[in-house]
């Protein structure tokens, strides 16, 4: 896939633990915030979104968590599953785009 | 519904040639996105249609790439001449204004390989 030579940071889970990936972002004026997951061959497939005047949002098996003050987001995966392997972006909307950061590889192993 | 589709999924050409990328948005989504992701790089924005009128073009790297958007439906990515450091993924994105979340729905990409 596009990910060969990418050097990401990576996260090895085991399959039913929760899994808790971080990203920090750099625009404090940013409207959103997004979570996408990328699977091998595919585009960014959204997750979860969050809005800049919350601090916490809960979707099915994933929480995003925002911290304005240093300017941290976090997706939190419970139970992790081998379907769930694959690169997880962070991404803020400004001006109308998506400014996204470097991407964290998530491994599920049995 | 269909996806957004993007045509062709993979292209190798040799420097200096011409490539011409399609992206095909969500039927009646008026926002359209390219992005691209270089080797080693974070995916980055490139420019932002709505409709046929590019809104913001801050992404696009030099004047050899071209992008257009002709009746406001799909949309089209020019790289002419191409050079080595074009090659990457080629996302396209789209997005409903108005919709109640800012999802932008992704295309699979197309891989560019310069050679």
């Amino acid at each position: 896939g596009e990910s060969v030579g990418l050097h990401l940071p990576t996260l090895s889970v085991q399959e039913g633990d929760n899994s808790i990936i971080n990203c920090a972002y750099s625009n404090s004026a940013s409207d959103y915030f997004i979570w996408y997951k990328q699977e091998s061959g595919k585009g960014p497939q959204f997750i979860i979104d969050i809005r800049s005047n919350m601090d916490k949002r809960q979707g099915q098996r994933v929480t995003v968590l925002l911290n304005k003050t240093v300017k941290h987001l976090s997706l939190q995966i419970a139970a992790t599953q081998p379907g769930d392997s694959a690169v997880y972006f962070c991404a803020e909307t400004y001006t109308d785009k998506l400014i996204f950061g470097t991407g964290t590889r998530l491994q599920v192993f049995p | 519904e269909a996806g957004v589709t993007q045509f062709p999924s993979h292209s190798v050409i040799e420097k200096g040639q011409t490539v011409t990328l399609r992206c095909d948005p969500i039927s009646g989504h008026d926002n359209l996105y390219w992005y691209r992701r270089v080797m080693g790089k974070e995916i980055k924005f490139l420019l932002h249609f709505v409709k046929e009128s590019k809104q913001d073009e801050s992404g696009m790297p030099n004047n050899r790439f071209l992008a257009e958007r002709t009746g406001g439906t799909y949309s089209t990515l020019k790289v002419q001449p191409a050079e080595l450091e074009d090659s990457g993924v080629y996302f396209c994105a789209s997005r409903l204004t108005g919709a109640a979340s800012y999802e932008q729905y992704f295309g699979p990409g197309t891989r560019l390989t310069v050679t």
